[in-house]
């Protein structure tokens, strides 16, 4: 298995729900991170996790909060959002943060946040 | 994080070799050279890396400049597939932010018929 996979693909939510993202992989890869990407512009980084810790926290606010429960697996947990969170939020994994290493990012899940 | 530097788009003909450029002057030692692409509503796709010596790969070929401050993307036959938007990446090799892959603003490539 060499895929990051997603779910859900599409989502759209309320400013007052609260919903989770799920991202996991199976290469045995120990780094994992979810980047943030708006329309027509780069994705940004939001956080990195490396065996299971929390390693990088670009100042994200606190209505996004990551939650690594194991090596295979990464959430994003969401509340409270705003519209301007509106965005793709995708998932990747690496061997390790050394960086000779690749990355493989999944294809992302489309939030809308009404 | 070490910057690059891409034109903003380039365009090809199919089946014609891409050059796609990046200037990286502030490149230090242990940086590797990461090149990904992103096709429309696609997560970015590893595409190929190297640290001095140039690279080739099934999908591509990378030269780096023996100062190692500018690099090239090779595409060796470009497809109407290939129409994707390029990101030239320093990926640090230490520190804080190592590993940490930061993007800019990429080469969108078009490719005509």
């Amino acid at each position: 298995d060499t895929e990051v996979t997603q779910t859900p693909k599409h989502l759209v939510m309320g400013m007052t729900n609260k919903k989770s993202l799920k991202c996991e992989q199976h290469m045995g890869h120990r780094a994992m991170y979810w980047y943030k990407q708006k329309a027509k512009k780069p994705p940004e980084l939001m956080f990195v996790y490396s065996y299971e810790k929390l390693s990088i926290n670009e100042s994200v606010p606190s209505r996004f909060s990551p939650e690594c429960p194991n090596s295979s697996l990464l959430n994003l947990h969401l509340h409270a959002l705003q519209p301007e969170d509106s965005a793709l939020y995708l998932c990747a994994s690496s061997q390790d943060r050394q960086g000779a290493y690749g990355y493989t990012f999944g294809s992302g899940t489309r939030l809308t946040v009404v | 994080d070490a910057k690059t530097t891409q034109p903003n788009s380039m365009e090809s003909n199919e089946e014609e070799p891409v050059h796609l450029p990046c200037n990286h002057s502030t490149i230090s030692g242990t940086d590797y050279i990461h090149w990904y692409r992103q096709l429309p509503s696609q997560g970015p796709e590893y595409v190929i890396h190297g640290l001095t010596s140039n690279v080739n790969n099934r999908m591509a070929s990378l030269a780096i400049a023996e100062d190692r401050k500018s690099s090239t993307l090779i595409l060796h036959r470009a497809t109407l597939r290939d129409a994707a938007v390029y990101y030239c990446i320093l990926r640090l090799n230490y520190g804080g932010s190592q590993g940490n892959l930061i993007f800019g603003k990429g080469t969108k490539l078009s490719v005509k018929p």
